[in-house]
């Protein structure tokens, strides 16, 4: 089935280390997003990508990277210099005719 | 600016109860409509969405929701609410022609009395 998968479904990282999210997607969406989650915060856009090699800051980018080598995959580095990093992250892509996004299962990222 | 509303952050409902979860948009023009659900834990399911034409929408798991223009409103309705429905729901508006990102608004979390 077609889907998007983002693993670790759990991290936890030691403060000062740079950890990444994995987010592959098998739909042959052209967009794929980053969110982060926080009680209460609803939705927060980390970054976006339209099309492969390109990408775009979203509201909260300090602190975070990306990359977007193939269409297939939009990994997350939550860099150390992301002061509070404890959060759920959510990945979503979407195609090209189609509004509605797609979402993957989440990873909770722990600093500990 | 685009923005969302969602003015209950928490409702309660006694199962077999109906349901309403309110919705606000604030757009100029007439946008993309969504409601997603989050069971705890998990990512975002959609449930049903607006384009256009018929103004009332039904969606998966027995919801259904209405497009009101006159009201910027998008409610969320489910005449009959199962202990299996206790999650969190998201509103969402889209731009036409806007790269297709979407606004969510901050949900909307619902627990079902036994």
């Amino acid at each position: 089935d077609g889907g998007i998968t983002q693993s670790p479904k759990y991290l936890f990282r030691k403060e000062g280390q740079n950890v990444t999210l994995s987010c592959e997607q098998n739909l042959n969406h052209d967009a794929m997003y980053w969110y982060r989650q926080d009680p209460g915060q609803g939705l927060r856009l980390i970054y976006y990508s339209q099309i492969v090699n390109d990408f775009q800051k979203g509201d909260i980018a300090e602190g975070y990277s990306v990359s977007r080598e193939k269409k297939e995959s939009f990994p997350l580095t939550v860099t150390s210099a992301q002061k509070n990093p404890t959060a759920f992250y959510l990945c979503a892509s979407r195609d090209r005719g189609f509004y509605g996004y797609t979402f993957g299962s989440g990873t909770r990222l722990t600093v500990v | 600016a685009q923005s969302v509303t969602q003015p209950d952050i928490h409702i309660t409902v006694s199962e077999g109860a109906s349901l309403e979860l309110r919705c606000n948009y604030s757009y100029g023009a007439t946008p993309y409509l969504f409601w997603y659900v989050q069971s705890p834990g998990q990512g975002l399911q959609l449930l049903l969405k607006y384009f256009s034409g018929d103004t009332l929408v039904q969606g998966i798991k027995g919801f259904e929701a209405e497009f009101k223009r006159s009201q910027s409103s998008f409610n969320l309705r489910k005449p009959s609410v199962h202990w299996s429905d206790a999650a969190e729901y998201f509103c969402a508006v889209g731009a036409r022609g806007s790269q297709g990102n979407l606004i969510f608004g901050k949900g909307t979390k619902l627990s079902v009395k036994p």
